[in-house]
């Protein structure tokens, strides 16, 4: 079975530019997360899809940052402008869903680390 | 809202020695706790989870955790470690009952198996 995919791995940027990142979940899994892991931090919640539809944005910074996943599969994270705050890995999660079915355990991706100038 | 302490940053142990990293949470409900371990350049990979039942929870890797809901603990144990373990391990926590299942982590504990 295929993994949680996630392109670029790396992305160096100035900052001020914009830097998408893209993931695709595991096949027939129907939650996505977006995490963001600062250097020795553990990694943060920013958005939570279930199929197409956002269940948590609360922690997403939305002046800059930006999510979709419009046919509840792959889905790309956006940020513009970039800070130099925002260098972090940025971690895709996927668990099989849905909601109120149990706990699902979340495969994670293998990350996109950013460095911003 | 659930929080995560991990109370050690980073842990040295020989090679062949038994290790334990420590994992305390704070929740006003019923949890689900996790190990995740982190290897260099890596996502995340599911150690062991804690949904019900039984206390003592087995991994993959040799890992082992046991859950004490009065010491709102959930410690990480291995009786022999290996080079190959040396990585940062999260602790993660996520409430019952509150239907979107989100996680949250601990800030890791870096794991150096000296040979």
């Amino acid at each position: 079975e295929a993994g949680v995919a996630q392109s670029p791995r790396y992305k160096i940027i100035e900052k001020r530019q914009s830097v998408a990142f893209w993931c695709n979940p595991i096949s027939g899994h129907a939650t996505l997360y977006w995490y963001q892991q600062i250097l020795g931090q553990g990694p943060k919640l920013l958005i939570q899809f279930q199929n197409n539809g956002v269940v948590d944005d609360s922690q997403l910074p939305k002046d800059r940052f930006s999510a979709e996943r419009l046919k509840g599969v792959d889905s790309t994270l956006k940020i513009q402008p970039a800070k130099l705050e925002d260098s972090a890995v940025y971690l895709c999660a996927s668990s099989l869903g849905p909601l109120g079915t149990g706990v699902e355990t979340q495969y994670f991706g293998p990350g996109t680390r950013l460095l911003v100038l | 809202a659930q929080s995560v302490t991990q109370l050690d940053s980073q842990v040295p142990v020989f090679e062949e020695a038994p290790v334990e990293l420590r994992c305390n949470y704070s929740s006003s409900v019923s949890v689900y706790l996790f190990w995740y371990v982190q290897y260099p350049n890596q996502g995340l990979q599911l150690l062991l989870k804690y949904l019900s039942g039984s206390t003592l929870v087995k991994g993959i890797n040799g890992f082992e955790a046991e859950f004490n809901k009065s010491q709102t603990s959930f410690h990480l144990r291995k009786p022999s470690v290996h080079i190959s373990d040396t990585a940062e391990y999260f602790c993660a926590v996520s409430e019952t009952g509150a239907g979107s299942y989100q996680l949250t982590f601990g800030k890791g504990t870096k794991l150096s198996v000296i040979p």
